[in-house]
């Protein structure tokens, strides 16, 4: 199976202020159809996760453009520009690139 | 709009049965393959398991290979997923989430399952 690690697993950032997380995958997520199957969810507090990046880079619909994905290969990296009191919540990475599709840890994001 | 609804959720005792269901509204359900993703209290999500749009293709995560059955009844637009021998560390909230590209774009409000004696 795939290990996913995000690092850090907790982040307190001023609004504002810029974000970045982390997601390091234990083999290349470059799938046989020349795609890259990483995506990232926010999960706010009492809610459902939500679907901020699929495919590494690109941004779900009604996603604001604060949010940026990229990487490639085993490295990823999910930037929030300018974070905002409605960002708080638990980001994770998950691939789909192969079966068991998995999560990385989670990072909990905090306004200072 | 696109609404994915699980239900059957509940408490059961450890080596009983559960069955869960997942209604989809607002798109075309029989084109999605569909996942299961759980998520334990104050824990990390999990994915659990993924069906194709046809249910020809079956895949699960090793914790519940042989005791879960995921499928779908597309003329129903209903997700299953047949929990057998449950044990306490199956306890959680269990999403049901619409596959495709945008994996994951559409996820249900959750049911809860706890395995207790």
């Amino acid at each position: 199976d795939i290990v996913m690690t995000q690092t850090p697993l907790s982040l307190s950032v001023t609004s504002g202020q810029p974000a970045s997380i982390s997601c390091r995958s234990s083999q290349s997520l470059l799938h046989s159809d020349g795609k890259t199957y990483l995506y990232w969810y926010l999960q706010k507090p009492g809610q459902s996760p939500q679907l901020l990046i699929y495919q590494v880079s690109s941004r779900f619909s009604g996603v604001p453009n604060r949010f940026s994905g990229s990487g490639s290969g085993t490295d990823f990296t999910l930037k929030i520009s300018r974070v905002e009191a409605e960002d708080v919540g638990v980001y994770y990475c998950m691939q789909g690139t192969s079966f068991p599709h998995t999560f990385g840890q989670g990072t909990k994001l905090e306004i200072k | 709009q696109v609404q994915l609804v699980e239900s059957g959720g509940g408490v059961v005792q450890p080596g009983r049965s559960l069955r869960l269901s997942c209604e989809a509204f607002g798109f075309s359900f029989d084109i999605y393959g569909m996942h299961w993703v759980r998520q334990a209290p104050g824990k990390g999500l999990e994915w659990v398991a993924v069906i194709w749009s046809d249910g020809s293709n079956k895949y699960y995560v090793d914790s519940v290979k042989g005791r879960f059955t995921i499928s779908r009844d597309n003329s129903k637009n209903t997700l299953y997923l047949q929990m057998n021998i449950l044990r306490a560390e199956d306890t959680a909230v269990y999403y049901c989430v619409r596959g495709g590209q945008q994996r994951g774009d559409y996820w249900g409000q959750g049911t809860l399952v706890t395995v207790s004696s």
